[in-house]
C-alpha cells in the first residue's frame, strides 16, 4: 500500500533554532517527491521537488534531502523565523498523476 | 503572485442549497486538474482528477452526483456541491498541473471555506 509517514506529528522550537522533519515512504513506482508549507487556512506552496536521482535540493533556508534506497526525506529549516509556523507536508508521485500525502507536521516558532 | 486563483475564498449557504467553487489557473494552460477536501488538522484528501473536456476520475467513496466537477477549459474547473448538508462543510482545495516547471509542476489553489448551516 502507498504510504507516507511524516515525523514528528508536531514540532515547538525558539526562534533562530535549526529543526529537521522526516518522511518516509512505501510509495513505488516512485516518480518524486515534494515538500509543502501550508499556512492555516491556506493552499499548501511548494517548497522543494526531488526526483530519483537528486539527493540534497534547497531552497533559501530549507533544505531537503532524499534517499531513494532507503526511501526517507527530510526537511531542515534554518534559523527558524516567526512566520516559518505552518503545517509542512510532504508528497509523494508516483509514476501516475496520483498524489500520495502525508499528514504532515506542525510546526510552531515561538519567539 | 498567485498561479491557481480559487474563488470564492469562503461560502456561507444554506442546507439543501448548490454551491459552485471555481479552480483557475493563471497564465497557463493546465490539463490536469486536482480537487481536494481538507478537514482541520488532517491532511488533504483527493477527491477527483479532472481533465479538460473529459469527464473527472473520482476517488473511492466521493459521491460523483453530489460532487459535479467540470473542466470546460484549459484554464477554468468548477466544483458544484449539490444539496449540501452540514457535513459537506470543509476546506476545499484545487491544484493545476503545469506551467513553466512542465508536467511535474503542481500549483495549489488557495482554497475555498464551504460552511453549510
Amino acid at each position: 500500500k502507498n504510504q507516507v509517514e511524516q515525523s514528528p506529528q508536531s514540532l515547538i522550537i525558539l526562534e533562530g533554532k535549526n529543526c529537521t522533519l522526516q518522511c518516509n515512504y512505501t510509495v513505488s513506482p516512485f516518480s518524486n517527491l515534494r515538500w509543502y508549507k501550508q499556512d492555516t487556512g491556506r493552499g499548501p506552496v511548494s517548497l522543494t521537488i526531488m526526483t530519483f536521482s537528486e539527493n540534497t535540493k534547497s531552497n533559501g533556508r530549507y533544505t531537503a534531502t532524499l534517499d531513494a534506497d532507503t526511501k526517507q526525506s527530510s526537511l531542515h529549516i534554518t534559523a527558524s523565523q516567526l512566520s516559518d509556523s505552518a503545517s509542512y507536508i510532504c508528497v509523494v508521485s508516483a509514476n501516475t498523476d496520483k498524489l500520495i500525502f502525508g499528514t504532515g507536521t506542525r510546526l510552531q516558532v515561538f519567539p | 503572485g498567485a498561479v491557481v486563483s480559487q474563488h470564492p475564498s469562503w461560502v456561507i449557504c444554506k442546507s439543501g442549497t448548490s454551491v459552485k467553487i471555481e479552480c483557475r489557473s493563471l497564465d497557463f494552460q493546465a490539463t490536469t486538474m486536482f480537487w481536494y477536501r481538507q478537514f482541520p488538522k488532517q491532511s488533504l484528501m483527493l477527491m477527483a482528477t479532472s481533465n479538460e473536456g473529459s469527464k473527472a476520475t473520482y476517488e473511492q467513496g466521493v459521491e460523483k452526483d453530489k460532487f459535479l466537477i467540470n473542466h470546460a477549459s484549459l484554464t477554468l474547473s468548477t466544483l458544484t456541491v449539490t444539496s449540501a448538508h452540514p457535513e459537506d462543510s470543509s476546506f476545499y482545495i484545487c491544484s493545476a498541473r503545469g506551467g513553466v516547471g512542465g508536467r511535474n509542476t503542481i500549483y495549489f489553489g488557495e482554497g475555498s471555506w464551504l460552511t453549510v448551516v
